[in-house]
This record gives C-alpha cells, structure tokens and sequence, in this order.
C-alpha cells in the first residue's frame, strides 16, 4: 500500500527541539522530492520544508529558515524535519507530502502528527 | 511577501455548481504558478484534487474541475453532493522549490 506515516509529535517547551519522522511505503522513495507541510489550529496549510530525491537540494519557508532542517534516508524509505529553537505559533499538525512528478504539487499526504508548543 | 487569497467560506445547495478562487495580493495567477487544489476534513490528511490548473488527480470525479478565471485559479464544483463540504485549500508554485498555499476555503452544502 502507498503511504506515509507521521511520527515524532509532542509538547515541547518554547526554545526546545523535536525530529519528526515520515515513513514511507508502496513507491520507490528515493525518486521523489519531499516536502513538509503544516497545519497551525483552526488556520489553513503552510509549506515548510522541500528536499529532493537525492538530497542535493533543499528549501525552506522563511517563517523556519534557520531553525529547522529537512533530511531523508532513502535506505530506511524515511523524511526527517529537525526543528531546533521552536516558537509558540510552531504548533501545528505537521504533513509529509510526497513530490509528484514533476515536483510542483503533492500527490500523497500523510495523515500528520501534532506539535504543541507550550510553557 | 506574497499572499494567496481564498474566499474563507462558501456555501452552495446540493447539487448546485460553485467556483472557488485563488489569488494573488498583488499581480495574477497564471498556469505559470501551476496551482492545485486540495480537499481536506477536519482531522484528516489532504486529499489531492487538481493539479497544474486543470488536471484531475486519480480517482477524483469529474464534477470537480480547475481552470484561471480572470486573474484567478478557479476550482469549480458541478452537482454539490453532501460529501463535498470540506475544507478546501488551494496552493501556488512560486518557482525556485517555494510554495504558497491560500488560507483555505470551508464550504458547506445545505
């Protein structure tokens, strides 16, 4: 079966850091771009984070530039999204989405895991 | 910066036909940003509707159709059913491995 699955979320104090994981399965993950997307409550979706297939190239929104980094390693199918010196309004249920072909939408979505940043 | 706008909601009677748009703050879409639409429930994962302006994904039906209105992407439902109320978010390629998604549109079939 084609899918991603999201892992990682928890309450995390402001200034603190989390991984968050996407697995993925049912497609040959290494020939895809992937992409981090989030959800902030009751708000609509926000881009966060693309890495090619190979990981040659990487891109970030600004509202994240310089505190997180996007990785993968294509032998464990898996995404990563260190977020390092998180901020309240990073809470969200993040997404991994897959990159279709040519990488200018997403053709798969996980179904997301929660973030919360709180004192 | 650059805002993608959307109507924050929309409401339409079961099977009626209703458009929904998708802006730019400042300047037009073309197919140029190859925008693509979304529908999502509460609590569920983004289902991919269309893609690069009008091109439907896989497995969606074809009451669900895209195209540039004026200045604006445009996702147009013909025959609302009642499974059709969703959140609906649409998102802009802005070159450069950079997107921008609108703040999204709820619609509801009543």
């Amino acid at each position: 079966e084609v899918q991603l699955l999201e892992s990682g979320g928890g309450l995390v104090q402001p200034g603190g850091s989390l991984r968050l994981s996407c697995a993925a399965s049912g497609f040959t993950f290494g020939s895809y771009a992937m992409n981090w997307v989030r959800q902030a409550p009751g708000k609509g979706l926000e881009w966060v984070s693309l890495i090619s297939g190979g990981s040659v190239r990487t891109s970030y929104a600004d509202s994240v530039k310089g505190r997180f980094t996007i990785s993968r390693d294509n032998s464990k199918n898996t995404l990563y999204l260190q977020m390092n010196s998180l901020r309240v309004d990073d809470t969200a249920v993040y997404f991994c989405a897959k990159g279709a072909v040519p990488a200018t939408y997403f053709d798969l979505w996980g179904r997301g895991t929660l973030v919360s940043v709180s004192s | 910066q650059t805002v993608v706008t959307q109507e924050p909601s929309f409401s339409v009677s079961p099977g009626g036909t209703v458009t929904l748009t998708c802006g730019l703050s400042s300047g037009s879409v073309s197919t140029d940003y190859y925008p693509s639409w979304y529908q999502q429930t509460p609590g569920q994962a983004p289902r991919t509707l269309i893609h690069s302006t009008n091109a439907r994904s896989a497995g969606v039906p074809d009451r669900f159709s895209g195209s540039i209105l004026g200045n604006k992407a445009a996702l147009t439902i013909t025959g609302a059913q009642a499974d059709d109320e969703s959140y609906y978010h649409c998102v802009l390629y802005m070159g450069g491995a950079i997107w921008v998604f609108g703040g999204g549109t709820k619609l509801t079939v009543l």
